[in-house]
């Protein structure tokens, strides 16, 4: 079975500072997509970005970038120039090729940018 | 990106009872999925909306409490039956399209679900 972990409950970053949010997952898969979701207040679930596992290429949208870490399996968010709308809910999920785009989601991290 | 709407918005239900969430999608999409995101927790597959069959259900879910229908491309329902307290949560339909994102996924707003 496939568990991804987010180790921070909670983080809070001065508006304009750069942080970033780490994910960690378990698998034995070769094949798979990590994903980056936000879910603000409104609780309206938002893509931020996505990893596929067989690029070395770190992905990039925007302010957000991820630090993908294939051997160790870490997949950390980091978001530049913080805004005050990026306080939300930050989800880590890993996506199996071959299951029918069954998506396992991580606990979240808490995130409050602070004016 | 899909355009995705869930009805209602969020409900009060009494226990014993039962209540069917709507999802539609502004486009047609291969796949269909329903999650629970129980309060200040992570979203939990319940169940991927198989059109023309039968839902495939994750561990810990089962046809008869959590029926859920797929009748055509581009909308599907959940059913909560016989309501507790524990069903309390959030619901959530999510899609993926067709085509070369079909590995992507995009959320509806959500349905919050009060049993009282």
């Amino acid at each position: 079975a496939q568990t991804v972990t987010q180790s921070q409950p909670e983080m809070s970053v001065q508006e304009a500072e750069t942080v970033t949010l780490s994910c960690t997952y378990d698998t034995s898969e070769n094949n798979y997509y990590l994903f980056w979701y936000k879910q603000p207040p409104s609780r309206q679930m938002i893509l931020v970005i996505r990893q596929e596992a067989y690029k070395q290429q770190n992905a990039t949208e925007n302010r957000f970038s991820v630090n993908f870490q294939k051997a160790a399996k870490s997949f950390s968010l980091k978001i530049s120039d913080s805004q005050l709308g990026d306080t939300a809910m930050y989800f880590c999920a890993f996506m199996k090729l071959d299951t029918g785009n069954q998506f396992y989601f991580g606990t979240g991290t808490s995130l409050t940018v602070i004016p | 990106s899909a355009v995705i709407s869930q009805k209602p918005s969020r409900d009060i239900c009494q226990r014993g009872t039962s209540l069917t969430i709507q999802c539609q999608v502004d486009s047609q999409v291969t796949m269909m999925f329903w999650y629970r995101q129980q309060p200040g927790q992570s979203l939990t597959l319940i169940a991927t909306a198989n059109q023309g069959s039968e839902a495939t259900y994750e561990s810990g879910f089962v046809i008869d409490k959590f029926p859920i229908s797929r009748p055509n491309l581009t909308f599907s329902t959940l059913t909560v039956s016989n309501m507790s307290p524990e069903d309390s949560s959030i619901y959530l339909c999510s899609v993926a399209p067709s085509g070369a994102l079909s590995y992507e996924q995009y959320f509806g707003p959500g349905t919050r679900l009060t049993v009282t």
